[in-house]
């Protein structure tokens, strides 16, 4: 059974920049693609961005594109996301998402999401 | 990228069906056969119901089916059971290469 568990997540200011990890077990890391999913408090989902199964393609939501970059090593089974010039809308649960085939959108697995807030 | 728009709210009776409706553009849902739903409990993280319009992953419950037309993707729960009470989302790849989540749709069994 696939497992996913983030970390990586707290309290930062405005503008300053945060690395959000992903480990994954239980399947063969690297031969699915892997997303990242926000939930703002109290609000709906969004998807942030996705990375195919070698690492070599990776999308972005237009909110968050430039300002955050998506990363696998897949030798240590861990997605990445690289946080830069946070603002308060980012505040939210991210959540690490396993995805049958890239942009198909059927995330079969999640891990249990890390809360990070952005606030002076 | 706006999101695909969907009830805020539905309820119903145990045993009834409800239907909560999906609703984008011919750049995303009404584009690609890449329409999945996500059913969410207080706390928890999201779990697929449907996939790809209207399969059903192992271990989900044959009460939910899904289906689109046109532009519109739709989720039906069929024998409303008070497990079923949660939030629901639709998800569809975009002409962007992007994927797009909904609104939400909050059901409530009465």
């Amino acid at each position: 059974e696939a497992q996913l568990l983030e970390s990586g997540g707290g309290l930062v200011q405005p503008g300053v920049s945060l690395r959000l990890s992903c480990a994954g077990s239980g399947f063969t890391f690297r031969s699915y693609a892997m997303n990242w999913v926000r939930q703002a408090p109290g609000k709906g989902l969004e998807w942030v961005s996705v990375i195919s199964g070698s690492g070599g393609s990776a999308y972005y939501a237009d909110s968050v594109k430039g300002r955050f970059t998506i990363s696998r090593d897949n030798s240590k089974n861990t997605l990445y996301l690289q946080m830069n010039s946070l603002r308060a809308e980012d505040t939210a649960v991210y959540y690490c998402a396993k995805e049958q085939d890239i942009l198909n959108g059927y995330f079969d697995s999640w891990g249990q999401g890390t809360l990070v807030t952005v606030s002076s | 990228q706006s999101a695909l728009t969907q009830p805020a709210s539905l309820s119903g009776s145990p045993g009834q069906s409800i239907v909560i409706s999906c609703t984008g553009t011919s750049s995303d849902v009404g584009a690609y056969p890449y329409v999945s739903w996500y059913q969410q409990h207080p706390g928890k993280a999201p779990k697929v119901m449907i996939y790809e319009v209207n399969n059903r992953p192992s271990g989900v419950s044959s009460r939910f089916s899904g289906s689109k037309s046109g532009n519109t993707a739709s989720l039906t729960i069929s024998g409303l059971q008070a497990e079923d009470e949660a939030d629901y989302y639709c998800c569809s790849y975009t002409s962007s290469s992007t994927l797009v989540f909904g609104t939400g749709t909050k059901v409530t069994v009465l």
